[in-house]
């Protein structure tokens, strides 16, 4: 069974950069497309990033100046860097397997930005 | 482009079928066959219920069922249990290469 793990700190302060590393085990990340996926509190899912197994990525146009998606498949994890956070930026961070359809989340982390 | 609509609430008595609807635009949902659907319980991560608009994962109950008509996808929950209130969420990719996730929806069982 896939399971995914994030990690990374809980808070950030506004204008510094959110990072988040998933670790992926139970399977392959050298197969399939991986995605970040977050929540504010009390609000909808929003999609941010994918990335493949041959490093191709694609961005969330609303956050594409300021996100990064990389892969390092020796350590079988991802990672997300978001610059310059603001607090519109406090969400609950899920990793996925897949892009479009997502059958296998971690259970989320909560980020909050604030001083 | 923003998020697919859906209602805000939706509510049915238990044995009873409910039909969340998801509309977008012929550049979403109307252009594509994918679609999938989720639910997710409080503090929770959300669950895969329906990919490709109609398709069903292991596991997944077949209460559960996804369609499509113009720009406007559905899931419908058939015999309605008391655990199967929930948030859902549908989404769809669209022509930008990107993917929209909806609004989202409560599900109550009255």
């Amino acid at each position: 069974q896939v399971q995914l793990q994030e990690s990374g700190p809980g808070l950030v302060k506004p204008s510094e950069t959110l990072s988040l590393t998933c670790s992926v085990s139970g399977g392959s990340i050298s197969t399939y497309y991986w995605s970040w996926i977050r929540q504010p509190p009390g609000k909808g899912l929003e999609w941010i990033a994918y990335i493949n197994y041959s490093g191709r990525t694609n961005y969330n146009p609303s956050l594409k100046s300021r996100a990064t998606i990389s892969l390092d498949t020796s350590k079988s994890q991802f990672s997300l860097k978001l610059n310059s956070v603001t607090a519109a930026d406090t969400a609950v961070y899920y990793c996925t397997r897949g892009a479009g359809w997502y059958p296998y989340w971690s259970q989320g982390t909560l980020v909050t930005v604030s001083s | 482009q923003s998020a697919l609509t859906q209602p805000a609430s939706v509510s049915g008595s238990p044995g009873q079928s409910i039909t969340i609807s998801c509309t977008g635009t012929n550049s979403d949902v109307g252009a594509y066959d994918y679609v999938s659907w989720y639910q997710q319980h409080p503090g929770k991560a959300p669950r895969l219920l329906i990919y490709d608009v109609h398709n069903r994962p292991s596991g997944v109950s077949n209460r559960f069922s996804g369609s499509k008509s113009g720009n406007t996808a559905s899931l419908t929950i058939s015999e309605l249990q008391a655990e199967d209130e929930a948030d859902y969420y549908c989404n769809s990719y669209a022509s930008t290469n990107t993917y929209f996730f909806g609004t989202g929806t409560k599900v109550t069982v009255l």
